[in-house]
């Protein structure tokens, strides 16, 4: 069954760090583009990040230098470093496979087809 | 990096169509065939309901369709059902530096 599995939220001070993971079955992270995508409390998703599958990681400007994503290809897992956490960092992260292939003559992209289940950071003193 | 514009809610009757819009720029959902739909239920993870513009994966009822015209994308619920009612989000690549973005959301209420 191809499942993605988060862990590793939790309640953390302002300008503290976590690190999440996302447990993957059924199918490869690194065959595979893998996102973060987080969601603050009664707010719309929020795109995180993404994790090649050539390795190329790319993310969002409200993260950018303070949040770093990861893999481990033995372990099959994604993984979301957040360092210098603030407030508005609190949500529910979701990681999402995202699966582009290259055609003949373009790329064919069939969207975040596999979702977690989703894991609660709250950042607060 | 701003949104894509979605309306905040839209509403219908059980068996009607609606249309949810999607506005984005050239740089996204008007350069590309690369938009995505996703419905999520309170306290659920989101599904993919649409890819590349008007693509279904499999299990996804015919009900659902999508469309795009110029720099607007729009999913479009037929013969709308109680289970509809949910969080609809647009998605698409981007040429910017963060290559993904969401709509800011629509919930959908049936009447």
């Amino acid at each position: 069954e191809v499942q993605l599995v988060e862990s590793g939220g939790g309640l953390i001070q302002p300008g503290g760090s976590l690190r999440l993971s996302c447990a993957a079955s059924g199918f490869s992270v690194s065959s595979n583009y893998m996102n973060w995508v987080r969601q603050a409390p009664g707010k719309g998703l929020e795109w995180v990040s993404v994790v090649y599958s050539g390795g190329s990681t790319y993310y969002a400007d409200s993260v950018k230098g303070r949040f770093t994503i990861s893999r481990d290809n033995s372990k099959n897992t994604l993984y979301l470093q957040m360092n210098s956490l603030r407030a508005e960092d609190t949500a529910v992260y979701y990681c999402a496979r995202d699966t582009m292939v290259r055609g003949v003559v373009r790329y064919y992209y069939y969207g975040m087809d596999v979702w977690g289940q989703g894991t609660t950071v709250t950042v607060s003193s | 990096q701003s949104a894509l514009t979605q309306p905040a809610s839209v509403s219908g009757s059980p068996g009607q169509s609606i249309a949810i819009s999607c506005t984005g720029t050239s740089s996204d959902v008007g350069g590309y065939n690369y938009v995505s739909w996703y419905q999520q239920h309170p306290g659920k993870a989101p599904k993919l309901m649409i890819y590349e513009v008007s693509n279904r994966p499999s299990g996804i009822s015919n009900r659902f369709s999508g469309s795009k015209s110029g720099n607007t994308a729009s999913l479009t619920i037929s013969g709308l059902q109680a289970e509809d009612e949910a969080d609809y989000y647009c998605s698409s690549y981007t040429s910017s530096s963060t290559l993904r973005m969401f709509g800011g959301g629509t919930k959908v209420t049936v009447l």
